[in-house]
């Protein structure tokens, strides 16, 4: 089945050290997203790329970057992670601008 | 800007009654409006959309939802509740201001369906 998968489900990283989140699709969505989920209150759009070009929220802290080597694969990289990063990150995918996303599974991260 | 309200954190009702939670929303122009659910420590599923037509859309596991533009309402309904629809739901309305895609959330109600 097309899916958007996220690994790993759960992370546990120490406060500072850099720690990476993937994101695959099968769906040959052009556009993909990373959110950032806290305490099952509403998803925060964090960034996205519309094919290669990467659009960044404007109160996405530097801390945190993406990266999107192809078109399946997504990557959030969380530079110095803060006790305050630990959130559900879910990954999401769309075809073009009419229709709604497709959403990962998510990867909850620890920060210790 | 565009926005979505979901005035209600917890909707509580009892299994077989009917269900509502409630979703406005404020946009310029005409929305896209969809609906999500979300289980615990799960990714968010969709549910419905609203972009055109017909002002009842159907969704997935007997969801369906009325879009009311003169009250700017999209309120999504069952019939009749299953223990397991107890799940947090998300309403949303699709950015469509230029060079924008993203899907604006509202903060989320909480459904509890009790046996």
């Amino acid at each position: 089945d097309a899916m958007v998968i996220q690994n790993p489900r759960y992370q546990v990283t120490q406060f500072g050290k850099p720690v990476t989140l993937s994101c695959s699709q099968t769906l040959n969505h052009n556009v993909m997203y990373w959110y950032q989920q806290k305490s099952s209150q509403a998803p925060k759009l964090l960034f996205h790329y519309y094919d290669k070009d990467f659009n960044n929220e404007a109160d996405t802290p530097d801390n945190f970057q993406s990266r999107r080597p192809n078109t399946s694969f997504c990557f959030l990289d969380i530079r110095s992670p803060g006790l305050g990063d630990a959130a559900m990150y879910l990954c999401a995918t769309s075809r073009g601008t009419t229709y709604g996303y497709t959403f990962g599974s998510g990867t909850r991260l620890t920060v210790v | 800007a565009q926005s979505v309200a979901q005035p209600e954190d917890q909707v509580n009702v009892a299994e077989g009654n009917p269900l509502t939670v409630k979703c406005t929303y404020s946009v310029s122009g005409n929305p896209y409006l969809f609906w999500y659910v979300q289980y615990p420590n799960r990714g968010l599923q969709f549910l419905l959309k609203y972009i055109t037509g017909d002002n009842l859309v159907k969704g997935s596991y007997g969801f369906e939802a009325e879009f009311n533009k003169s009250q700017t309402s999209f309120h999504l309904k069952k019939p009749s509740a299953l223990v397991s629809d107890s799940a947090l739901y998300f309403c949303a309305v699709r950015d469509m201001t230029e060079s924008s895609y993203k899907l604006i959330f509202g903060s989320g109600t909480r459904l509890l369906v009790r046996p």
